[in-house]
């Protein structure tokens, strides 16, 4: 079994810039979810993208957009960075209508984003 | 490296107590209720779930307690390790529609040796 995992594990970038982060889902998952996780607080929900359309989305704005693909990895994008968008994106992949455990509902390492 | 737990509110614990980390939540419809351990540098690792119709499940060292009238979840954990040392959330999930999870606060668990 494999987990997820996530790519890069750190990034800059420059304030204005665009930014592809990606993550592999956990073998036997077919669904990936997205999170913000600032500095001292808890992961926030980006969206979640489901056979490959998104089909759940937290307050987060367009510039924040998403894909998966026919293997079930995804990618995040974020354009037009801003300094507040520096901080961890954790990637999750589950099973749907799975449940919380262990294997059910899986993070990545994430990845620290920081915008200068 | 960089620490999760910045702000947040800290349990002092010596080795070989037992730990109890208290949540409130907000939302009464979730169907999971569920604790993660995040180290420093890594995502968030599953512990331990409760599904709300429960009041009490135990696991290896930890036990949740689910109190629905006063909407409060806490975990215990027994015997407490340094390697118990990370930040602590609590979080909600519905298994209907799309699964979110919803974290709270995180509490910072420091065990002394």
């Amino acid at each position: 079994e494999t987990g997820v995992t996530q790519s890069p594990t750190h990034l800059i970038k420059t304030r204005g810039q665009q930014v592809t982060l990606r993550c592999s889902s956990q073998s036997g998952h077919n669904t990936v979810s997205w999170y913000q996780q600032a500095l001292g607080q808890g992961p926030q929900f980006i969206f979640q993208y489901y056979r490959e359309e998104e089909n759940g989305r937290g307050n987060f704005p367009p510039r924040f957009s998403g894909l998966q693909f026919p293997n079930y990895s995804s990618e995040l994008n974020v354009n037009a960075l801003e300094l507040d968008d520096s901080a961890l994106y954790l990637c999750a992949s589950s099973l749907k209508g799975g449940k919380p455990s262990n294997y059910g509902y899986t993070f990545g390492s994430g990845t620290r984003l920081t915008v200068v | 490296g960089e620490s999760v737990g910045l702000h947040l509110p800290t349990l002092s614990v010596q080795e070989g107590d037992n730990s109890i980390i208290n949540c409130a939540y907000s939302n009464s419809a979730s169907d999971y209720f569920i604790w993660y351990k995040q180290e420093s540098g890594k995502g968030p690792q599953f512990i331990i779930d409760i599904r709300s119709n429960m009041d009490k499940r135990q696991g290896q060292r930890v036990t949740v307690l689910l109190n629905k009238t006063v909407k409060h979840l806490s975990l215990q954990i027994a015997a407490t390790q340094p390697g118990d040392s990370a930040v602590y959330f609590c979080a909600e999930m519905n298994s209907g529609g799309y699964q979110k999870v919803t974290f709270g606060i995180g509490t910072k668990l420091q065990v002394i040796p």
